[in-house]
């Protein structure tokens, strides 16, 4: 169980286009899903926390209107990167956890997606 | 606020040694800790987990107690394989506080000569 896919895994764009990446529970309801981005050699850096049916928080110094962010549904949450730029090229991971019991505060994460801006 | 200090890496083993990666926070409440690991090109998995203190998780040999007192929670295998390669995050979860958000430490980048 707890089962988290993304799609697509690996994005290759032109300059100016945009970039929708999906994150997916698989096989539970996703309360809550996070996203990040990680540089490589680096920690992760928490972007934005998506709640189903609400606004997604985001982190300071990170662009609502850059990086949009939609949790249509329980098990779906969706990531646009708009108008990319060569500096958005990075490895974008989400999260989710349940909220349900001993899965309350533990987050099972996405194989990630690899984003490259030509 | 919140933090993870992991020890540095990158940490060079032969297989069968024994394995310490150690990790430290700060927390204002009461977290619950973990231990994630990241393959080459992947997300991330969990390891293992503690939700409260002396509690001690343990997954694929691995294990780490969630040391109160000390504010740490070392992760360690008694003999480590080559496959176990890879960079190893510990990270800590307040929900009274965060929200349920993830503090990572920096990551220890583990490899496993053969």
């Amino acid at each position: 169980g707890a089962v988290v896919s993304q799609h697509p895994s690996r994005v290759i764009c032109k300059s100016g286009t945009s970039v929708k990446i999906e994150c997916r529970s698989l096989d539970f309801q996703a309360t809550t899903m996070f996203w990040y981005r990680q540089f490589p050699k680096q920690s992760l850096m928490l972007m934005a926390t998506s709640n189903e049916g609400s606004k997604a928080t985001y982190e300071q110094g990170v662009e609502k209107d850059k990086f949009l962010i939609n949790h249509a549904s329980l098990t779906l949450s969706t990531l646009t990167v708009t108008s990319a730029h060569p500096e958005d090229s990075s490895f974008y991971i989400c999260s989710a956890n349940s909220g349900q019991e001993e899965w309350e505060e533990t987050q099972y994460f996405g194989p990630g997606t690899r984003l490259l801006v030509l | 606020g919140n933090s993870v200090t992991q020890m540095e890496g990158p940490v060079t083993l032969s297989e069968e040694a024994f394995l310490t990666i150690n990790c430290t926070y700060t927390a204002t409440g009461y977290p619950s800790l973990f231990w994630y690991v990241q393959y080459p090109g992947e997300g991330l998995q969990l390891l293992l987990k503690a939700t409260k203190a002396d509690d001690k998780g343990s997954n694929k040999g691995f294990e780490a107690t969630y040391r109160k007192e000390t504010t740490s929670f070392h992760l360690e295998k008694g003999s480590v394989q080559v496959s176990d390669s890879a960079v190893y995050f510990c990270a800590l979860s307040d929900r009274g506080n965060q929200g349920g958000k993830l503090i990572f430490g920096q990551g220890t980048e583990l490899s496993v000569k053969p």
